[in-house]
């Protein structure tokens, strides 16, 4: 079946720092999402991308839809304490209905002040 | 904006507890879901629905049910509480007019089975 294959795991870094994480998949998607979750809350919807090739900004935070649609990939310029929590991405399940999404595991961010 | 409620931030229950977690969403969505969040394994469906009184199994029902009698509502029903049902659960929704339209999520229920 589909899996997103999301890395790295987890990530500790200095305030100030740039981020790059990556989602790869043996499927093809037609829509990426990345998500964040801050400590204690529900993932919250940070960027959306519907095309290949794609490259969409929100903020410090960039995201690219890769040009094989099986990859997407989230960077964040100079880091800072509050971007701490797990970055998820997800793509609709192929074929599926009602618009089920699967998930990657998640890329834990940690941000030393 | 979208608003999605969930009737607890924390749970403890006891084992053989029947346990409801509720679900309120704001937006007239159609579809809501329900998963669990565990460490290691990320967001995994237990179930969704996509009408009112209608449900369908995710990826781990057993041990689940749910139920949804208004179409702002959807409840997750453990019959029988077990330690390993000890997880962080989040209910999401989303409109069904476009597969691009994103889930939005709740906070969260973190359940404690003793």
């Amino acid at each position: 079946g589909q899996q997103l294959n999301q890395s790295p795991q987890s990530m500790f870094i200095q305030e100030g720092e740039d981020v790059s994480m990556n989602c790869t998949s043996s499927s093809i998607f037609n829509t990426w999402l990345w998500y964040k979750q801050d400590p204690g809350e529900g993932p919250v919807l940070l960027i959306a991308l519907y095309k290949a090739g794609e490259l969409t900004s929100n903020g410090r935070l960039t995201a690219q839809f890769g040009i094989t649609r099986k990859d997407s990939f989230l960077n964040i310029s100079a880091s800072i304490p509050s971007d701490v929590g797990i970055y998820f991405c997800a793509g609709p399940i192929y074929g599926g209905s009602q618009g089920n999404l699967i998930f990657g595991k998640g890329t834990k961010l940690s941000v030393k002040p | 904006d979208v608003k999605v409620t969930q009737s607890s931030r924390y749970l403890v229950k006891r084992t053989g507890e029947k346990v409801f977690l509720e679900c309120v969403q704001d937006m007239d969505h159609e579809n809501m879901f329900w998963y669990r969040q565990d460490p290691g394994l990320g967001l995994r469906l237990i179930y969704f629905s996509y009408d009112v009184k209608m449900k369908e199994k995710g990826d781990i029902p057993e041990g689940y049910s749910v139920s949804r009698e208004k179409k702002e509502r959807f409840s997750l029903i453990l019959e029988s509480a077990s330690t390993n049902q000890t997880s962080m659960y989040l209910c999401a929704s989303r409109t069904s007019g476009s597969l691009t339209d994103t889930q939005y999520f709740g906070p969260g229920t973190r359940l404690t089975v003793l």
